[in-house]
């Protein structure tokens, strides 16, 4: 069965330090997402793309970014991880053959930054 | 600026009863909505969703009503199920923004047994 999977699904770092998260879908969907979810904020975009070299920012881009270099993956990479960035990170793929489409997500990654 | 609000962050109910989630939005963009359902340690997973063209839509025991003059929109969960307890987001989408979903905070729907 298609999936999207992230790993680790659970993470602890240290100020200062780089973190990259893992995103992989099976589905073969063009479009992919970064999402953190925060109490009292829902889910929040970070970055999206919509097919291979393609990436783009979203609503809390700062201090993140991401790259598409093949249609399964879209690694996030925190280049200089904050407390701030403690948070539950979902990745998410949706198709691109219509207007409307829904998002599958993965299981979320927790990390804490110290 | 939330665009999609959630007011309510709990809400518990008797099993068999009627469960009313409700949400907001404040931007007239929005032309289709969304309902995620969420269980701990798990992503969102597709609910049930409107166009802004109908305002209603049902899905077994799931509806979704929507009023585009009030910006605002419910589910309606009959009956209630211990099954359901969840968090419950509501999602918004604009044509002209393709596929991103502004999400709201969330509700936390605690069904009683």
């Amino acid at each position: 069965d298609a999936e999207i999977t992230q790993s680790p699904r659970h993470k602890i770092t240290e100020t200062g330090r780089q973190v990259t998260l893992a995103c992989h879908q099976t589905w073969n969907h063009n479009n992919m997402f970064w999402y953190r979810q925060d109490l009292g904020h829902g889910l929040r975009l970070i970055h999206y793309s919509y097919g291979v070299q393609d990436t783009n920012k979203g609503e809390v881009s700062d201090g993140y970014s991401v790259s598409r270099s093949n249609t399964e993956d879209l690694p996030l990479t925190l280049e200089s991880a904050a407390s701030s960035q403690t948070s539950v990170y979902f990745c998410a793929s949706s198709e691109s053959n219509g207007p409307y489409n829904e998002q599958f997500f993965g299981p979320g990654t927790r990390l804490t930054v110290l | 600026d939330q665009q999609v609000k959630q007011n309510s962050p709990s809400l518990s109910v008797q099993e068999g009863r009627i469960s009313i989630l409700n949400c907001d939005y404040t931007n007239s963009m929005f032309d289709y909505f969304l309902w995620y359902k969420k269980y701990p340690a798990e992503g969102p997973t597709f609910l049930i969703s409107i166009s802004s063209i109908k305002d209603k839509n049902e899905d077994g025991r799931f509806t979704v009503f929507l009023n585009k003059s009030a910006k605002h929109l419910s589910l309606h969960i009959v009956p209630s199920q211990p099954g359901d307890s969840a968090v419950y987001f509501c999602a918004a989408s604009a044509r002209t923004g393709a596929n991103n979903l502004f999400f709201g905070t969330g509700t936390r729907l605690t069904v009683i047994p």
